[in-house]
């Protein structure tokens, strides 16, 4: 079975700074997908960003961009020019890619605080 | 645009009652799945379908079942409701193996 580790229960970043989400996964697959998800006080789950394990360059969404290390099974999250609205929870999630309706499987989660 | 839809958003249950939560995915995906949250955990996986078929399955107890309709839209049943049965439930679609897109959740109180 796949297992995700979030080894980072909580941090806290300055606004306009830069900070790293870390996750480690373990999987004997070779097709997979990774994801990080943002979970605000509203408790909804946004999609922040993914990335396909047979893609060699790391995935990047506007502010925010990964450190995908396949052999080290390395995926930490960085947050550029940290926002206000960027204090959540944050989950790292792994996907296997063989077949359609495969589950997420979650980390522990990371609580990100914004100081102003 | 459209997003996956959950009804009801509340819901409050004594013991040994039973609930349903209804699912709308996005239109056009065809894999509905179901996560429960307890309180301060991440979502554990319960139960997917594909083209109406379940097609994964997780730590879903027995008194649950799910199933996905022809209009794909989704009901997961829990019956015998117990006090630690309390939690948020979220609904999430996609389309195929792309990524899964989540629903605002049902927050499901046992008392």
């Amino acid at each position: 079975a796949q297992t995700v580790t979030q080894s980072q229960p909580e941090m806290s970043v300055q606004e306009a700074e830069t900070v790293t989400l870390s996750c480690t996964y373990d999987t004997s697959e070779s097709d997979y997908y990774l994801f990080w998800y943002k979970q605000p006080p509203s408790r909804q789950m946004i999609l922040v960003i993914r990335q396909e394990a047979y893609k060699q360059q790391n995935a990047t969404e506007n502010r925010f961009s990964v450190n995908f290390q396949k052999a080290a099974k390395s995926f930490s999250l960085k947050i550029s020019d940290s926002q206000l609205g960027d204090a959540a929870m944050y989950f790292c999630a792994y996907r296997s890619g063989e077949t359609s309706g495969s589950r997420l499987t979650f980390g522990e989660g990371t609580q990100l605080t914004v100081n102003p | 645009a459209a997003g996956v839809i959950q009804s009801p958003r509340h819901l409050i249950k004594e013991k040994r009652e039973t609930a349903t939560l209804k699912c709308y995915p996005i239109p056009r995906h065809d894999t509905v799945y179901w996560y429960q949250q307890g309180p301060g955990q991440d979502p554990q996986f319960l139960i997917s379908f594909y083209e109406k078929m379940q097609s994964d399955k997780g730590s879903i107890p027995d008194r649950f079942s799910a199933q996905q309709f022809s209009d794909y839209h989704s009901e997961l049943n829990m019956s015998s409701l117990e006090l630690g049965d309390s939690a948020l439930y979220f609904c999430a679609s996609s389309s195929s193996t792309r990524e899964q897109y989540f629903g605002p959740g049902t927050r499901l109180t046992v008392l």
